[in-house]
């Protein structure tokens, strides 16, 4: 079983849906990263989640640490939200990430 | 914030050759960090490194492999070395920035061994 479980795996919707991906860790880590690959292969840092919610834009993010699952939610979602979105953890005492298999998400117009 | 460029964008390699990928930063960072996407495939921990200090690799990685240098707390680079098709790979740069401990990525480097 992975550390870092991801569902789902693909996720195809219209636009303007609300969109709810989840990630799910089996370890106590001290970071949890959403992150975000579009087709081009750069990778951009969306949230950094130690406990509660965090909101930028249409995104939102939750993370839950007692239950060690964290959720990122997309508001009104638009095509150009059409990427790969990857959760990644940090264990406690850790240096390094440990990454989720990713979700890709297409949104068409 | 900091700002990662990576030099190449992409490149296709022949069998053998070796490739040097070029990391920069716009800020000074202590750690980085050299991840492999294999396609279709999460990313996957290479090394890490410290400037000053020998990179310390990740299972299944050796410096004969992928030699990495570090010369001071902006720049590093990799090189894969005795390209393979397996080789094939997206590899990214990444550091930490900030006290909330931030995670930044390059643009990632698109390698084609033919």
């Amino acid at each position: 079983k992975n550390e870092v479980e991801q569902s789902p795996q693909n996720l195809t919707a219209q636009e303007g849906e609300f969109i709810t991906i989840n990630c799910s860790y089996s370890v106590g880590i001290s970071a949890l990263h959403w992150l975000q690959q579009h087709p081009g292969g750069g990778i951009v840092s969306l949230f950094m989640l130690s406990s509660g919610k965090k909101k930028h834009g249409r995104l939102i993010a939750t993370i839950n640490i007692q239950e060690k699952h964290s959720s990122l939610h997309i508001t009104a979602s638009h095509p150009r939200d059409s990427a790969v979105y990857i959760c990644a953890v940090k264990g406690q005492g850790a240096q390094k990430l440990v990454f989720g298999q990713g979700t890709r998400l297409t949104i068409n117009p | 914030s900091a700002v990662i460029s990576q030099k190449p964008s992409r490149d296709i390699c022949q069998r053998g050759t070796s490739l040097t990928i070029q990391c920069q930063v716009d800020s000074q960072v202590t750690m980085m960090f050299w991840y492999r996407q294999q396609p279709g495939q999460s990313l996957t921990l290479i090394a890490t490194a410290n400037q000053g200090s020998e990179a310390t690799y990740e299972s299944g990685f050796v410096i004969d492999k992928f030699p990495i240098s570090r010369p001071n707390l902006t720049f590093s680079t990799l090189t894969v070395s005795n390209l393979s098709p397996e080789d094939s790979s997206i590899y990214l740069c990444s550091v930490e920035s900030g006290g909330v401990e931030t995670q930044y990525f390059g643009p990632g480097t698109r390698l084609l061994v033919l």
